[in-house]
Parts: structure tokens; sequence; C-alpha cells
């Protein structure tokens, strides 16, 4: 079984501040690591994904994450915050052959002005 | 390509009432999940159709919850005999099959709230 631990439930930050959202997890096989986002009243959106390959992966709105192994962590970064930005951010795995995805339980990113 | 959509958006009931949600995945998925969101936590792994077939069921889909997919298109999830424990968000994810991995595509959710 795999499992998502989101150390921080809450972050605040000011605009133009750089974040780092963590992320670590705990499985007996190899996986699949996700990063989501979800804006209020709206369904789950990709931001980025790890399969293989370079363990520092781009995704969309500038976030980026690395994968370390030997930490068992997928942390989240953006170097400059904006305002819309401001969302819950959920990372999530998936053990390879399984398709179904476990979630963490999410951290809510607030940026202030 | 209009995305995944749920209905109906919000939906409160009485405890002891059944209930049914709609799932309408992307029209070329044939891969559809469900999943529960409760207040605070991340989604929770309910269930999995690869065309019509249901290939996964998580133990926190008890008897009174029921899954399907008949045509391999729409799913349905209904709830019987509710419970306040009942009351959260459900999710519902499409895909394609084929390649490592493919996307899920979330739809925007039904929000049950049971009284």
């Amino acid at each position: 079984a795999q499992s998502v631990t989101q150390l921080d439930s809450q972050v605040p930050v000011f605009e133009e501040a750089p974040v780092e959202l963590r992320c670590n997890y705990s499985s007996s096989v190899s996986v699949y690591l996700f990063w989501y986002v979800q804006y209020p009243n709206q369904g789950l959106q990709l931001l980025l994904k790890y399969l293989s390959g370079s363990t520092l992966v781009k995704g969309i709105n500038g976030f980026e994450a690395e994968f370390n192994k030997s930490q068992t962590s997928f942390h989240l970064r953006k170097p400059s915050v904006h305002i819309s930005d401001t969302a819950e951010y959920f990372c999530a795995v998936s053990a390879s052959g399984r398709r179904a995805l476990t979630f963490g339980s999410g951290t809510r990113l607030q940026v202030q002005p | 390509d209009t995305g995944v959509s749920q209905d109906p958006r919000h939906k409160i009931t009485k405890r002891g009432q059944n209930v049914t949600f709609r799932c309408d995945p992307i029209s070329e998925h044939n891969r559809l999940y469900w999943y529960r969101q409760t207040l605070g936590q991340g989604p929770e792994f309910l269930t999995y159709f690869q065309n019509e077939a249901q290939l996964e069921k998580s133990r926190l889909l008890s008897d009174r919850f029921s899954a399907e997919r008949p045509k391999g298109s729409f799913s349905t999830l209904e709830i019987q005999r509710t419970e306040q424990g009942d009351s959260a968000m459900y999710l519902c994810a499409s895909t394609q099959s084929g390649g490592e991995y493919n996307e899920q595509f979330f739809g925007p959710g039904t929000r049950l709230t049971v009284l």
C-alpha cells in the first residue's frame, strides 16, 4: 500500500515570494508521483507528474518539483507566487501497475498582497 | 471536448434516503474512476471501470454503495440508506488506457449533504 504525507496544512506567503510545499510518500514498490491543484468550486487539475527520467520536473503555471528517492520526497516549488496561485494543492502517488491515485491531505496556499 | 461532467453538483438529502449521482467522462476515455473527498482531506479512491467492467473496488465502498457503467460511457454511483458520514464531495475522473501513465481528468464533483 502507498501513503502520502503533506507536512503543512496551510502555507501563507506574500506575493512574489518563493514557496515550497512539502510531500513525502511511502511505498514498497516503485511509484509515479503527481501534484494537483484545486481552485474553489472546481475539479482537480494536474500541475505536473514524475514517471521516470529526470528527477526535476516542470509543470504548468511556473511550478516545478523534484523527486528524491532516498528521502522519498516530491516537494513542489515556485520561485515567485501570484495572488492567483491561492488554492489547495494535493500530492498524489500511484504504484506502477495500479491505476488509482492515493492523495495526501492537501496544503492550502494562501498568497497575500 | 467538454471535459468530465457530473450531475447534480449539489445534493441535500435526509438520512436513510437513497441518492444517485451521474458522471459523463470525456468521450474517448475508456477508464472511469470515482473518488470521495471529505472536508479537509484529499480524495480517496472508491472504484474504477475499464469500459463497462468494474475492475477494482476500495474497502471504503460499503455494501450501501454501488456503481455501474452499463455501456462503457457514463457511470452512476448510488448510495442506499444514506448516513451523515456519507456527506462528502464525490469526484469522478476519466482517462484513456495505453502508454506508461495517462492523466486522469477530474470533474467538478457532486457535493452531498446528509441531514
